[in-house]
């Protein structure tokens, strides 16, 4: 069993969609959680960045965690087709060297 | 412009040969990794460097070597290319405690044919 799954889609929205991605873990050990979103031919680049339960906010972009459900999600409103990327969500551990665990990604299109 | 950059973007080789990625940062990050990526699936890490003269290998096992004599630079050296290669190479820097400032680059294509 993988320790970080995500739906790989592809998830399809109209634009102007409200489109939510999620992950969940299995590894309580996880700490950190990030959102990158990666472009076709292009590294991730990151997206959120957060620190154990409850909500961040940055533009259109809302990266919530739920440490309990072992469950995180990443919620972007107003879809743009320029939001059309992979989205990869990533965690790491306390005190450990920057170590990133990746779920598969999902592909998301936003159509015009 | 503070970046990471790699070389080339697109290879295409023949098996039996050898050769290197290059990656570079210019943002001073004393952690260096690659990680392997195939179309759809996830991100493997394949090498890792916490400083000058440290690598070690990451979970996905890999045939290829790195080195880390500068701080700036990583390079990924396949000594014989294989088919089974066949793959995105990326490379990314840090610093710090966490990985906030995770930075990737753009990716090295590698087709052995």
């Amino acid at each position: 069993q993988k320790e970080v799954e995500q739906d790989p889609g592809p998830l399809s929205v109209p634009e102007g969609a409200i489109v939510s991605l999620n992950c969940t873990y299995s590894n309580s050990a996880f700490q950190y959680f990030m959102w990158y979103r990666q472009y076709s031919r292009k590294g991730p680049e990151l997206l959120m960045y957060t620190y154990s339960s409850g909500n961040k906010e940055d533009g259109r972009f809302t990266a919530q965690v739920d440490k309990s459900s072992k469950y995180i999600s990443l919620f972007i409103r107003d879809s743009q087709p320029s939001d059309s990327a992979t989205y990869l969500c990533a965690m790491s551990k306390y005190n450990a060297g920057n170590m990133l665990t990746f779920g598969g990604g999902t592909r998301l299109m936003v159509k015009p | 412009e503070a970046d990471i950059y790699q070389t080339p973007r697109y290879l295409v080789i023949g098996t039996g040969k050898k050769i290197t990625l290059e990656c570079s940062q210019t943002m001073g990050h004393d952690k260096m990794y690659w990680y392997q990526q195939d179309p759809g699936m996830e991100l493997h890490l394949i090498h890792y460097s916490y400083g000058v003269n440290s690598t070690e290998k990451g979970d996905l096992s890999s045939e290829s070597t790195v080195s880390r004599i500068r701080t700036e630079h990583f390079p990924l050296t396949l000594e014989s290319a294989r088919p089974s290669h066949t793959s995105q190479y990326l490379c990314a820097s840090s610093s710090g405690p966490t990985a906030s400032s995770y930075t990737f680059g753009s990716g090295t294509r590698l087709t052995v044919v």
